[in-house]
């Protein structure tokens, strides 16, 4: 039972416009929610995160939306870089203490194009 | 600062065969959880620990087991190798004062 979807296993952008990656997750108890970057060969980075208190985070170019009715959240990249090309990891979590584990989804892999 | 060192980066092994994965967390790091990542697919929990004890678990199965010793290093050993576990093994840790994982680059097990 997939419980942290992302259903585009890719996305393509031009340099320069806005990158939105989608996450549906089907638990509601799920109250924290965080997104990775992962590149070939090195463990995945956070990025960004939110509580669903919240439906809004921002960190520079990055913005995280969340749609708790809809159990749906969205990660907005602008302006999109060609450094920002990786796998994107939706995670989602019950808490955000150090035991709370998470649960990702199957990633969507970025490409900025030039 | 080093951040999680995982070793090996990668090992073959045959199934049937025994592997131990070892793993030191970033400095002020005291909790280690361990993940396991399929080709194609999402990292997924396979156990954490905390104070040496196994502190929650993912549904693997009991082939796959723990260890972290009192410098908050740990190990991660899986028996009687089967070709599905061959994946990518991904140790992350965590510290007392704020949320937040940090992983390392990991293991890639081929079983063959």
């Amino acid at each position: 039972d997939q419980q942290v979807k992302q259903n585009s296993p890719s996305l393509s952008v031009q340099e320069g416009r806005i990158s939105i990656l989608n996450c549906d997750y089907t638990n509601s108890m799920f109250d924290y929610f965080l997104w990775y970057k992962k590149y070939p060969a090195e463990g995945p980075t956070f990025l960004i995160s939110i509580s669903s208190i919240k439906d809004k985070n921002e960190d520079g170019r990055f913005t995280v939306f969340l749609n708790k009715s809809a159990k749906h959240l969205s990660l907005h990249i602008v302006p999109s870089q060609p450094g920002d090309s990786a796998v994107y990891f939706c995670a989602a979590s019950l808490g955000a203490g150090t035991a709370s584990k998470l649960t990702f989804g199957t990633g969507t892999r970025l490409q900025v194009t030039l | 600062d080093a951040g999680v060192t995982q070793s090996p980066t990668h090992l073959i092994k045959t199934r049937g065969q025994q592997v131990t994965l070892r793993c030191s967390p970033k400095s002020g790091h005291d909790t280690v959880s361990w993940y396991q990542q399929a080709l194609g697919q999402g990292p997924q929990f396979i156990f954490q620990y905390y104070e040496e004890e196994e502190r929650q678990r993912g549904n693997f199965p009991d082939r796959f087991s723990g260890h972290q010793f009192p410098n908050y290093s740990s190990e991660l050993n899986v028996n009687a190798l089967l070709l599905g576990d061959s994946a990518l093994y991904l140790c992350a840790s965590s510290g007392p004062w704020a949320y937040g994982y940090t992983f390392g680059s990991g293991t890639r097990l081929t079983v063959v």
